[in-house]
């Protein structure tokens, strides 16, 4: 079956600029995940759904970064003002359900972030 | 301190070697414990989950200890194929995220 899927892959934009990324979770799925990934690290959460509404928001790094999930399947990670140290890979991953027992959350490919 | 620490490497091993990855965690309310796969430019994929009873795959054994907040990973007769990012990560029901480590870089050669 379909996995999750994101675009852009790949997104060049100028610093000062505003991005949309968009996520399209497994069908089915209640719960959707915003990560980041710089070079050499590991992925940082920004931001998990559940359905539709933002079930924790903590990782988002300042009030420059924006999500939204409005119909509660697909997902879209808004930055504004886009700065160099917004650049990195930014992963979406989606599971059949959030809290509770784990549940395998999927990754979808990413997209690749380039601030000039 | 990061909430999960691994030591980056790079591990480079001969074709057939035993090798052995560790990670420890600093929030003792973890609740699910993991190591994911990344290949170069790819996503992470689940590997395995991780129990206090340890738990084995073919070649892959992970072993869980919360008295000392310890999380391993040994894989048995090292394929090229093995090469890759093994990242651990832990998980509380309660909060629906995963915490990654930095991940361990495994190079396997012929």
């Amino acid at each position: 079956g379909a996995g999750v899927s994101q675009t852009p892959s790949n997104k060049v934009t100028e610093k000062g600029k505003y991005v949309e990324l968009r996520c399209d979770p497994i069908s089915g799925h209640t719960a959707l995940y915003w990560y980041r990934q710089s070079l050499g690290q590991g992925p940082e959460f920004l931001i998990y759904f559940q359905g539709t509404g933002a079930a924790d928001d903590s990782g988002l790094p300042n009030d420059r970064f924006f999500a939204v999930r409005p119909e509660g399947s697909v997902s879209t990670l808004k930055i504004q003002r886009t700065e160099r140290g917004d650049s990195a890979v930014y992963l979406c991953a989606s599971s059949l359900t959030g809290r509770g027992s784990y549940n395998e959350q999927f990754f979808g490919p990413g997209t690749r972030l380039t601030v000039l | 301190r990061k909430e999960v620490e691994q030591d980056p490497g790079p591990f480079n091993v001969p074709e057939g070697a035993t090798v052995a990855f560790n990670c420890t965690y600093s929030n003792s309310a973890s609740q699910s414990f993991f190591w994911y796969r990344q290949d170069c430019r790819k996503e992470p994929k689940l590997l395995m989950s991780v129990y206090s009873s340890g738990n084995e795959d073919g070649r892959f054994t992970a072993q869980l200890n919360r008295a000392s907040q310890y999380i391993s990973l040994l894989i048995r007769d090292s394929k090229l194929s093995d090469s890759a990012t093994y990242l651990c990560v832990v998980n509380s029901w309660n909060t629906g995220k995963l915490i990654f480590g930095q991940g361990t870089t495994l190079q396997v050669k012929p």
